[in-house]
Formats: C-alpha cells, structure tokens, sequence
C-alpha cells in the first residue's frame, strides 16, 4: 500500500531564512504522481507542485524549489528567503496510476509539516 | 471566480441529526471527492464520483453517504452524526485522468456537532 512520510511536525524559523520540508513515500507502483498543497489558516489546500515519478528533473517556481530523488524515494521541497505569508500547514501527497492495477483513486496524504515563520 | 465552492463554511448540527454538506464546481471535471480532515490530521478520502460512478473507500463509515445529481454538484450525507465526526469536510474535483491532475479544493466545511 501506498504510504507518504513527512516527519517534520513542525518547523519554525525567522524570517529570509531558508527551509526544507522533507517527504518520504512508499509505492509499489512504477507509474505515480508526487503533490505538494499549501493549507494556510483559511482552510483551503492549494496546488503548489505536481511531479512524474518519470521525471527526476528539480524544480525551481521563484522562490520555492523540489528535489526529487527516487533513489531515496523523497520528495523534499525548500523556500528560499521565507515569509511570514510562507506559514501554513505543507501537504506532501501521492497519487498512483489506476491502471496499473493498484491503489487508491484519490490522493495520500502525508500527515502535513506545520510551518512557522516569524517575523 | 471561485471554482470549487462548499457550503456552508461552517455547520453546527445536533448528535445524531442528519446533516448534508454541499459541493459545487464551475470547472466541469469529471471527477469529485469528498475527504474527511480531523484536527491536525491529513486529508482522508471518504469517496470519490467518476461522472456518476460512485467509489467508497473501504474504510468509510456507512454513515457516511454522497450524492452527485449533475455534473456540477455532489453532496456530502450524514445520516446520524457522532461526536467522532466532527472535523473539516474537503471536496474537491479533478478532470477524467485525475491521479496525474492536480486536485482543486474547495474551501471546506467545519462540520461541529453538539
């Protein structure tokens, strides 16, 4: 089964430092996605980063960036010069291919990172 | 110009009374969720539409019911609340290869229960 780890419950640093949220997934699958989402205090997730289990290249969106290693199976996502907006709760999240005969249709979440960051 | 919309944002209900949760979408996906996320916890999907096809993960409670009478709604069913199941409710759509789509959540709905 289909099982994503982010051990990091929470994080707090000062503002302009940088930070890395790390994620850790399990699959048998050959075919899958990796998600990240934001949760700020108003409640709703947003879509920050999807990736191809096919696709190793890093990412880099201004100030956020992802290292995908699938030697390590992370997924581990970093934001450089944080900011107080930056605080929220970061979902890691995989996604399986249904047609590979395995796993569930919607996403599984890690149990999210809680980012502090202080002024 | 929101896109996933859940009504009401928040809900108080009695223990035991029978609550619906609604959700609605403007992007024409095909596909709509329902997750279920406890205080401090991840998203658990409780099930998803595929167009008309209802999938209930194994685990849901049989309490817990969904409906989707068009394209654009799909409503989330209680039929007797407990006090386990207060929490935050999460639909959210995708389109019809939704496990490589990202996910478009509405702002959720913080069902309390007296």
């Amino acid at each position: 089964a289909q099982k994503v780890t982010q051990a990091q419950t929470e994080i707090s640093v000062v503002e302009k430092e940088d930070v890395t949220l790390d994620c850790v997934y399990e699959t048998r699958d050959t075919t899958y996605y990796l998600f990240w989402y934001k949760q700020p205090p108003s409640g709703e997730l947003v879509f920050l980063i999807r990736r191809n289990s096919f696709d190793e290249q890093n990412e880099i969106s201004g100030r956020y960036s992802w290292n995908f290693q699938k030697s390590t199976s992370s997924f581990n996502f970093t934001i450089t010069a944080s900011q107080v907006v930056d605080s929220a709760v970061y979902f890691c999240a995989l996604s399986e291919s249904p047609y590979s005969g395995g796993g569930a249709d919607g996403l599984t979440f890690g149990k999210g990172t809680h980012l502090i960051i202080q002024p | 110009d929101a896109m996933v919309i859940q009504n009401p944002r928040y809900q108080v209900t009695q223990f035991g009374k029978p609550v619906t949760l609604s959700c609605s979408q403007t992007l024409n996906h095909n596909v709509m969720y329902w997750y279920q996320q406890k205080s401090s916890q991840a998203p658990k999907l409780l099930f998803h539409y595929y167009d008309k096809d209802f999938n209930n993960e194994a685990d849901t409670p049989d309490n817990f019911q969904s409906r989707r009478p068009n394209t654009s709604f799909c409503f989330l069913d209680i039929r007797s609340p407990g006090l386990g199941d207060a929490a935050m409710y999460l639909c959210a759509t995708s389109t019809e290869d939704g496990y490589n789509q990202p996910q478009h959540f509405g702002d959720g709905t913080r069902l309390s229960i007296l």
